[in-house]
Protein backbone atom coordinates (compact mmCIF):
# COMPACT_ATOMS: atom_id res chain seq x y z
CA UNK A 1 0.00 0.00 0.00
CA UNK A 2 1.24 3.50 -1.26
CA UNK A 3 0.85 6.29 1.65
CA UNK A 4 2.80 9.10 0.07
CA UNK A 5 0.57 10.44 -3.02
CA UNK A 6 1.97 11.32 -6.06
CA UNK A 7 0.43 12.82 -9.11
CA UNK A 8 -0.12 9.95 -11.65
CA UNK A 9 1.10 11.59 -14.60
CA UNK A 10 3.11 14.99 -15.58
CA UNK A 11 4.60 16.14 -18.64
CA UNK A 12 6.54 18.70 -20.55
CA UNK A 13 8.30 19.76 -23.89
CA UNK A 14 11.85 19.39 -24.33
CA UNK A 15 13.54 22.43 -22.19
CA UNK A 16 10.57 23.00 -19.94
CA UNK A 17 10.78 22.26 -16.11
CA UNK A 18 8.61 20.09 -14.48
CA UNK A 19 7.81 19.47 -11.26
CA UNK A 20 6.94 15.93 -9.33
CA UNK A 21 5.38 16.56 -5.87
CA UNK A 22 4.93 13.62 -3.05
CA UNK A 23 2.73 14.62 0.18
CA UNK A 24 3.16 12.28 2.71
CA UNK A 25 2.01 12.73 6.97
CA UNK A 26 3.24 13.27 10.06
CA UNK A 27 4.40 9.59 10.83
CA UNK A 28 7.11 9.65 7.54
CA UNK A 29 7.86 12.97 5.74
CA UNK A 30 7.19 14.71 8.46
CA UNK A 31 9.98 12.79 10.25
CA UNK A 32 12.34 11.40 8.12
CA UNK A 33 14.24 11.75 5.15
CA UNK A 34 13.26 11.63 1.22
CA UNK A 35 14.45 10.00 -1.67
CA UNK A 36 13.71 9.83 -5.14
CA UNK A 37 14.46 6.60 -7.82
CA UNK A 38 13.81 7.45 -11.88
CA UNK A 39 12.73 3.61 -13.56
CA UNK A 40 13.47 3.64 -17.41
CA UNK A 41 10.95 1.44 -19.32
CA UNK A 42 11.86 -1.91 -18.16
CA UNK A 43 14.68 -1.82 -16.02
CA UNK A 44 15.18 -1.34 -12.32
CA UNK A 45 14.66 1.94 -10.41
CA UNK A 46 17.75 3.52 -10.10
CA UNK A 47 18.18 6.14 -6.81
CA UNK A 48 18.14 9.66 -8.47
CA UNK A 49 17.85 12.04 -5.12
CA UNK A 50 19.11 10.75 -1.40
CA UNK A 51 18.10 12.71 2.11
CA UNK A 52 15.83 15.41 0.22
CA UNK A 53 18.39 16.87 -1.55
CA UNK A 54 21.58 15.03 -2.37
CA UNK A 55 22.69 13.65 -6.01
CA UNK A 56 24.82 10.40 -6.49
CA UNK A 57 27.58 10.81 -8.55
CA UNK A 58 26.88 10.84 -11.85
CA UNK A 59 22.69 11.75 -11.80
CA UNK A 60 22.48 15.11 -14.25
CA UNK A 61 22.20 18.35 -12.44
CA UNK A 62 19.21 18.97 -14.12
CA UNK A 63 17.60 17.14 -11.57
CA UNK A 64 17.14 18.55 -8.19
CA UNK A 65 14.77 17.90 -4.87
CA UNK A 66 13.61 19.61 -1.70
CA UNK A 67 11.30 18.64 1.24
CA UNK A 68 9.93 20.82 3.59
CA UNK A 69 7.53 19.52 6.55
CA UNK A 70 4.74 16.51 4.99
CA UNK A 71 5.68 17.67 1.35
CA UNK A 72 8.63 16.80 -1.34
CA UNK A 73 9.29 17.59 -4.70
CA UNK A 74 11.52 16.69 -7.44
CA UNK A 75 12.34 19.09 -10.14
CA UNK A 76 13.26 17.97 -13.41
CA UNK A 77 15.00 21.81 -15.65
CA UNK A 78 15.75 21.27 -19.10
CA UNK A 79 13.17 18.30 -19.75
CA UNK A 80 15.20 15.85 -21.99
CA UNK A 81 13.27 13.03 -23.96
CA UNK A 82 16.18 10.44 -22.07
CA UNK A 83 14.22 11.61 -18.75
CA UNK A 84 10.46 9.78 -19.68
CA UNK A 85 10.13 7.32 -17.19
CA UNK A 86 8.41 6.61 -14.01
CA UNK A 87 9.14 8.37 -11.08
CA UNK A 88 8.96 7.27 -7.06
CA UNK A 89 9.22 9.34 -3.90
CA UNK A 90 10.27 6.72 -0.70
CA UNK A 91 10.39 7.37 3.17
CA UNK A 92 9.85 5.78 6.35
CA UNK A 93 6.72 5.62 8.36
CA UNK A 94 6.74 5.27 12.40
CA UNK A 95 3.47 4.06 12.49
CA UNK A 96 3.91 1.35 9.72
CA UNK A 97 7.44 0.72 11.34
CA UNK A 98 8.86 0.43 7.68
CA UNK A 99 9.74 2.09 4.48
CA UNK A 100 6.97 3.45 2.52
CA UNK A 101 7.23 4.85 -1.55
CA UNK A 102 5.30 6.25 -3.50
CA UNK A 103 2.11 6.06 -5.68
CA UNK A 104 4.35 7.04 -8.42
CA UNK A 105 4.70 9.36 -11.98
CA UNK A 106 5.16 9.08 -15.19
CA UNK A 107 6.87 11.63 -17.30
CA UNK A 108 5.97 12.00 -20.81
CA UNK A 109 8.33 14.55 -23.21
CA UNK A 110 6.16 16.00 -25.31
CA UNK B 1 30.88 -1.44 -7.01
CA UNK B 2 28.87 -3.60 -5.41
CA UNK B 3 26.36 -5.16 -7.76
CA UNK B 4 23.55 -7.42 -6.58
CA UNK B 5 22.68 -10.55 -8.61
CA UNK B 6 19.48 -12.90 -7.76
CA UNK B 7 17.72 -15.81 -8.60
CA UNK B 8 15.04 -18.07 -7.76
CA UNK B 9 11.79 -19.81 -8.80
CA UNK B 10 10.26 -17.73 -11.50
CA UNK B 11 6.59 -19.48 -11.94
CA UNK B 12 4.83 -20.83 -8.78
CA UNK B 13 1.26 -22.22 -8.32
CA UNK B 14 -0.96 -20.80 -5.68
CA UNK B 15 -0.18 -21.99 -1.56
CA UNK B 16 3.43 -22.89 -2.63
CA UNK B 17 6.43 -20.96 -1.27
CA UNK B 18 8.54 -18.06 -3.58
CA UNK B 19 12.25 -18.21 -2.30
CA UNK B 20 14.68 -16.17 -4.17
CA UNK B 21 17.93 -15.56 -2.75
CA UNK B 22 20.57 -12.33 -3.88
CA UNK B 23 24.86 -12.50 -3.88
CA UNK B 24 26.35 -8.61 -3.00
CA UNK B 25 29.81 -8.61 -5.15
CA UNK B 26 32.53 -5.66 -4.70
CA UNK B 27 31.46 -3.90 -1.44
CA UNK B 28 30.77 -4.75 1.83
CA UNK B 29 28.17 -6.52 3.56
CA UNK B 30 28.56 -5.99 6.67
CA UNK B 31 27.13 -2.32 8.06
CA UNK B 32 24.44 -2.46 5.69
CA UNK B 33 20.43 -3.60 6.22
CA UNK B 34 19.63 -5.72 2.92
CA UNK B 35 15.94 -5.18 1.47
CA UNK B 36 13.64 -7.27 -1.30
CA UNK B 37 11.16 -4.55 -2.87
CA UNK B 38 8.39 -5.88 -5.65
CA UNK B 39 6.52 -4.09 -8.07
CA UNK B 40 3.46 -6.20 -9.56
CA UNK B 41 2.90 -5.47 -13.20
CA UNK B 42 1.81 -2.47 -14.01
CA UNK B 43 1.52 -1.13 -10.22
CA UNK B 44 4.04 0.66 -8.45
CA UNK B 45 6.89 -0.44 -5.75
CA UNK B 46 6.20 -1.88 -2.26
CA UNK B 47 8.63 -3.03 0.47
CA UNK B 48 8.87 -6.10 1.80
CA UNK B 49 11.32 -6.70 4.68
CA UNK B 50 15.26 -5.85 5.40
CA UNK B 51 17.44 -7.41 7.45
CA UNK B 52 21.16 -6.70 8.16
CA UNK B 53 24.58 -8.49 8.53
CA UNK B 54 23.89 -9.19 12.28
CA UNK B 55 20.33 -11.10 11.33
CA UNK B 56 18.43 -8.39 13.07
CA UNK B 57 14.90 -7.69 10.65
CA UNK B 58 11.99 -6.48 10.03
CA UNK B 59 8.87 -6.96 7.49
CA UNK B 60 6.20 -4.95 6.51
CA UNK B 61 3.46 -5.95 8.25
CA UNK B 62 0.24 -6.44 5.15
CA UNK B 63 2.40 -9.40 4.76
CA UNK B 64 0.65 -10.94 8.01
CA UNK B 65 3.74 -13.12 8.96
CA UNK B 66 4.18 -15.03 4.99
CA UNK B 67 7.77 -13.51 5.31
CA UNK B 68 10.87 -14.82 6.38
CA UNK B 69 14.74 -12.70 5.30
CA UNK B 70 17.68 -14.49 6.35
CA UNK B 71 21.36 -13.68 6.12
CA UNK B 72 24.58 -15.77 5.02
CA UNK B 73 27.48 -13.67 5.83
CA UNK B 74 29.71 -16.00 4.57
CA UNK B 75 28.38 -15.95 1.50
CA UNK B 76 27.52 -12.02 1.90
CA UNK B 77 23.67 -13.51 0.21
CA UNK B 78 20.47 -13.03 1.68
CA UNK B 79 17.07 -14.90 0.81
CA UNK B 80 13.44 -14.25 1.12
CA UNK B 81 10.42 -16.79 1.87
CA UNK B 82 7.04 -16.04 0.97
CA UNK B 83 4.49 -18.80 1.97
CA UNK B 84 1.39 -19.43 0.66
CA UNK B 85 1.43 -17.45 -2.74
CA UNK B 86 -1.25 -16.32 -4.35
CA UNK B 87 -1.98 -14.44 -7.80
CA UNK B 88 -1.49 -11.34 -5.53
CA UNK B 89 1.92 -12.23 -5.17
CA UNK B 90 3.00 -12.22 -8.81
CA UNK B 91 5.38 -9.34 -9.19
CA UNK B 92 8.94 -8.41 -10.26
CA UNK B 93 10.69 -8.90 -6.83
CA UNK B 94 13.94 -6.78 -6.41
CA UNK B 95 17.02 -6.94 -3.82
CA UNK B 96 18.19 -3.95 -2.74
CA UNK B 97 20.93 -2.24 -0.19
CA UNK B 98 19.59 -0.14 2.18
CA UNK B 99 21.57 2.56 4.31
CA UNK B 100 23.28 1.88 7.82
CA UNK B 101 20.86 3.05 9.89
CA UNK B 102 17.37 1.46 9.03
CA UNK B 103 16.03 4.36 7.06
CA UNK B 104 17.70 4.80 4.83
CA UNK B 105 17.69 5.24 0.83
CA UNK B 106 17.92 2.19 -1.80
CA UNK B 107 20.78 1.53 -3.56
CA UNK B 108 21.84 -0.61 -5.81
CA UNK B 109 19.17 -2.44 -7.07
CA UNK B 110 19.09 -5.78 -8.06
CA UNK B 111 18.00 -6.68 -11.58
CA UNK B 112 14.68 -7.92 -10.96
CA UNK B 113 13.33 -11.07 -11.27
CA UNK B 114 9.37 -11.87 -12.32
CA UNK B 115 7.65 -13.95 -10.57
CA UNK B 116 4.64 -15.81 -11.58
CA UNK B 117 1.62 -17.33 -9.42
CA UNK B 118 -0.47 -19.72 -11.45
CA UNK B 119 -2.47 -22.65 -11.41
Amino acid sequence: QSVLTQPPSVSGAPGQRVIISCTGSSSNMARFDVHWYQQLPGTAPKLLIYVNSNRPSGVPDRFSGSKSGTSASLVITGLQAEDEADYYCQSYDSSLSGHVFGTGTKVTVL
Amino acid sequence: QVQLQQWGAGLLKPSETLSLTCAMHGGSFSGYYWSWIRQPPGKGLEWIAEVNYSGSTNDNPSFKSRVTISVDTSKTQFSLHLTSVTAADTAVYYCVRGGSGGYSWFDPWGQGILVTVSS
